[in-house]
């Protein structure tokens, strides 16, 4: 099982649209966990982290569930901006970060 | 407000030449790291520091060389460039290690091409 696997997309969706990423991690015991945003040709930014409880940043929704072993993030009133690769990072050996392969999003007019 | 800087932005090799990659970052982070991306492979860690002095290696260190001298700067040397070291290098600083859900913060990357 690699360390973090995202599904690579691509999304292509309509403006408005809500759309769903999601995210698997191999160590259970990870304590970190966020989603960058990467557009074409440019370095990663971080979105957002992600917290036990979940949390909201405007249309921007993420979620974990350490059961499963699994992160998502929930993108609603899909903007045209949006588009990019959002890239799944998990802490797995102390201070390193994992970072996934990404999920390609295209939003259409 | 600068952030984390890499040069140079842009660079063609031969096989066989050497270069060094500078990062320096302005926000007074411990930790910088190196990393590679390549197309359908993601980011991959070559080396790390967790402070002035110090290094580690990461997941693809072999090929490279890295030094921490100042707490600022951040040194990616290559000594002997191979085609396979063509990539995209990200440099990145966080102000503490991943355990303690520090993000990073990265530049704007390298484009190394290794003929």
């Amino acid at each position: 099982r690699k360390e973090v696997e995202q599904d690579p997309g691509p999304f292509n969706v309509p403006e408005g649209a809500t759309v769903a990423f999601n995210c698997t991690y191999s160590n259970s015991a990870s304590q970190s966990f966020f989603w960058y945003r990467q557009d074409c040709r440019k370095e990663p930014k971080l979105l957002m982290s992600v917290y036990s409880s979940g949390n909201e940043d405007g249309r921007f929704t993420a979620q974990l569930n350490r059961a499963s072993q699994y992160i998502s993030l929930l993108i609603r009133d899909s903007k045209l901006s949006d588009s990019a690769t959002y890239l799944c990072v998990v802490n797995m050996r102390a201070n390193n970060l994992f970072f996934g392969t990404g999920t390609r999003l295209t939003v259409i007019p | 407000n600068a952030g984390v800087t890499q040069t140079p932005k842009f660079r063609v090799l031969k096989t066989g030449q050497s270069m060094t990659l500078l990062c320096a970052q302005d926000m007074n982070h411990e930790y910088m790291y190196w990393y590679r991306q390549d197309p359908g492979m993601g980011l991959r860690l070559i080396h790390y520091s967790v402070g002035e002095g110090t290094t580690a290696k990461g997941e693809v260190p072999d090929g490279y060389n890295v030094s921490r001298l100042k707490k600022q700067n951040f040194l990616l040397g290559l000594e002997s460039a191979a085609p396979s070291q063509t990539s995209v290098y990200f440099c990145a600083s966080s102000y503490l290690g991943g355990y303690n859900n520090q993000p990073q913060h990265f530049g704007d990357g390298t484009r190394l091409s290794i003929l």
